[in-house]
């Protein structure tokens, strides 16, 4: 595997529910991000990692809760939520945060459907 | 406050050349990315700026002017493999990046 890689590529849940998105990266970089892409509308920022620790959040809902055990792995987990959270979910890393030409990679994404 | 935008669709001919702007306002600044996204796939790097003046890289080229706030990407000899999503986004000060909605565009033989 190269690059960054998300697991799974699309999920459909219930308000109900509970799941985890799985994000890795065989890159060796030191900081991951969650972005959140609805159609028409600029990436949101979720969270931000930087050598395994958050870095920023975003003012997002509680119901979505990041992990990140190491350097090359990043949770997304998911409980009750709502319609309006249905979207493509990005996992990206960079070299660093905090450097301004630090371009990132993103993996395939996750297409949520929240129903 | 921070925003940026771009426009929405654009249309264009195989073989010609097509330029995309971007305007932003922010009180810190630290460079300006352009990506490519094609439909159903991630987003991937494609320049970045951070003094003024004309990056060219192939058949693309990206330009910054940090006092008019404004940059573009230029694209040239359009090939219909072009037609994507391109997004710009701003490092603001504290590096986070700041994105446009994108602006898709359309390549027509």
């Amino acid at each position: 595997e190269t690059g960054v890689t998300q697991t799974p590529r699309h999920l459909v849940m219930g308000m109900t529910n509970k799941k985890s998105l799985k994000c890795e990266q065989h890159l060796g970089h030191n900081a991951m991000y969650w972005y959140k892409q609805s159609a028409k509308k600029p990436l949101e920022l979720m969270f931000v990692y930087s050598l395994e620790e958050r870095v920023e959040n975003n003012s997002v809902p509680s119901r979505f809760s990041p992990e990140c055990p190491n350097s090359s792995h990043l949770f997304l987990h998911l409980h009750t939520l709502q319609p309006e959270d249905s979207a493509l979910y990005l996992c990206a890393s960079s070299q660093e945060f905090g450097t301004g030409g630090s371009e990132q990679y993103f993996g395939p994404g996750t297409r949520l459907t929240v129903t | 406050g921070q925003n940026i935008d771009q426009p929405t669709e654009m249309t264009a001919t195989e073989g010609a050349i097509v330029q995309i702007n971007c305007t932003y306002q922010t009180s810190g600044f630290n460079g300006l990315f352009w990506y490519q996204q094609h439909a159903g796939e991630a987003p991937t790097f494609l320049s970045y700026n951070v003094l003024d003046g004309l990056e060219e890289k192939g058949r693309f080229s990206s330009f910054l002017s940090r006092s008019k706030g404004y940059s573009y990407l230029l694209l040239k000899e359009l090939q219909m493999k072009d037609s994507a999503s391109y997004l710009c986004a701003f490092a603001d000060s504290n590096y986070q990046l700041i994105w446009g909605a994108g602006t898709k565009l359309i390549i027509k033989p």
